[in-house]
């Protein structure tokens, strides 16, 4: 059963940069057609999509984000990593990391034919505050 | 504001059925595969249906998806109690590039 665990630091100063891994058990982060997606839920508020990375070092950005976000993956420790630079308060949230299904091998292209997340880690509050 | 539009809540009595709305546009919902998600208290969200009106496994039948243009609407029969939880649409934008999410419908068994 594929299980993700979200881990790094609950509280993070204004102006620095959040960093958190997502480490995945029961299953291969190098599966075909699967990416490994952040969604971010601030306190009472819907779901917000960062990113999504392929095994092969592929990116999504989400627009809004693009110049403050960096995912990354080691596959030979089978965790992907988030980083957010110049975080403020707006950026405080539950993190989760999830599998994003939906994506086709076309003569060794990832073609994106829908978008799904499951399984979800269970989340990690991260706190930007002085 | 979230590009993609739902009711802040609905509600419904015990048993009875329950419609949630998503709607779009044609470059997302309209040309797109949309997916739904449950969110239990104080739990991570859960997917419910991929693909506009697939359920992955162990997703009983009272869930229900299905589309028409550039929305769709999840369908919830046989209300339980249990059920009350935020629900979430989301799918792709082709012109944001980007995946897109719904601001969430609150359900509430009366």
């Amino acid at each position: 059963q594929l299980q993700l665990q979200e881990s790094g630091p609950g509280l993070v100063r204004p102006s620095e940069t959040l960093s958190l891994t997502c480490s995945v058990s029961g299953g291969s982060i190098s599966s075909n057609a699967y990416y490994w997606g952040w969604i971010r839920q601030p306190p009472g508020k819907g779901l917000e999509w960062l990113g999504s990375i392929y095994y092969s070092g592929s990116t999504y950005y989400s627009p809004s984000l693009k110049s403050r976000v960096t995912i990354s993956v080691d596959t030979s420790k089978n965790q992907v990593s988030l980083e957010l630079s110049s975080v403020t308060a707006t950026d405080t949230a539950v993190y989760y990391c999830a599998r994003h299904g939906g994506f086709e091998v076309v003569d060794s292209i990832v073609i994106l034919f829908s978008t799904w997340f499951d399984p979800w880690g269970q989340g990690t509050l991260v706190t930007v505050s002085s | 504001q979230s590009v993609l539009t739902q009711p802040p809540s609905v509600s419904a009595a015990p048993g009875q059925k329950v419609t949630i709305s998503c709607s779009g546009s044609s470059s997302n919902i309209g040309s797109n595969y949309v997916s739904w998600y449950q969110q239990l208290p104080g739990t991570a969200p859960k997917l419910l249906i991929y693909d506009n009106n697939k359920r992955p496994s162990g997703i009983p039948d009272r869930f229900s998806g299905s589309k028409s243009g550039t929305s769709v609407t999840l369908g919830i029969t046989e209300l339980q109690t249990g059920d009350e939880a935020d629900f979430y649409c989301g799918t792709w934008d082709s012109s944001l590039n980007a995946v897109v999410f719904g601001g969430g419908t609150k359900l509430t068994v009366l």
